[in-house]
């Protein structure tokens, strides 16, 4: 079975702050790795994912994660957050045995301050 | 339109009555997901189509659900005798195939089920 974690269930920051989301998950084989952003009144949308190759991926609006497989992490990152990126924010895995499903973590409410 | 659409936006019903959720894919994708979204329970996966077959109905909560597709294009989510544990937001994504879990999803605005 899969699961993910996200330790931060609430982050809050001012203006050009940097962002950093933990994301941990659990699954014995080759994973593809998503975050996911949802906009307040808005549905869910790629910000970026991971199949394979370079452990850092650069994703949409300057964000990028980094796949360290020792630490079973993929943690979202962005230097400079801006208050439009006041979201929630999900992360997800799929192995590549377990079907086509995806485990989302619990999500990380991001409040940016102006 | 270009995404995924769900109909009803809002949906409220009464305890014990039967709903039906209707998800239409983006037009050429294969594989069709349904995931609900609730306060205690956050994003779960209910259940997959590729093309009109489910091969994995595990995720589904009880047998009062119950999901098909017809046409390898839009699909219905069917809760009988609904329960307050139903209240959540339904969403349905697509995908291009089931290739290895590597097809992004795309996901619809969901429908929002408040059982009273």
């Amino acid at each position: 079975a899969q699961s993910v974690s996200q330790h931060n269930h609430h982050v809050i920051l001012s203006e050009a702050a940097s962002l950093e989301l933990g994301c941990n998950y659990s699954y014995g084989g080759t994973v593809n790795l998503f975050w996911y952003v949802q906009y307040p009144g808005q549905h869910l949308q790629l910000l970026l994912k991971y199949f394979s190759g370079d452990p850092l991926v650069k994703g949409i609006k300057g964000f990028e994660a980094e796949f360290i497989k020792s630490k079973f992490s993929f943690n979202l990152r962005k230097p400079s957050v801006q208050w439009s990126d006041t979201a929630e924010y999900f992360c997800a895995v799929n192995g590549n045995n377990a079907g086509n499903m995806l485990t989302f973590g619990g999500g990380t409410r991001l409040m940016v301050k102006p | 339109g270009a995404g995924v659409s769900q109909s009803p936006s809002n949906k409220v019903t009464e305890k014990g009555k039967d709903v039906e959720l209707r998800c239409d894919p983006i037009s050429g994708h294969t594989a069709l997901y349904w995931y609900r979204q609730s306060l205690g329970q956050g994003l779960e996966f209910l259940i997959y189509f590729q093309g009109n077959s489910a091969p994995d109905k595990s995720g589904l909560p009880s047998d009062r659900f119950s999901a098909e597709r017809t046409g390898g294009s839009v699909s219905t989510l069917t809760i009988q005798r609904t329960q307050q544990e139903d209240s959540a937001v339904y969403l349905c994504a697509s995908s291009l195939s089931v290739g290895q879990g590597q097809n992004e999803q795309f996901f619809g605005p969901g429908t929002r089920l408040t059982v009273l």
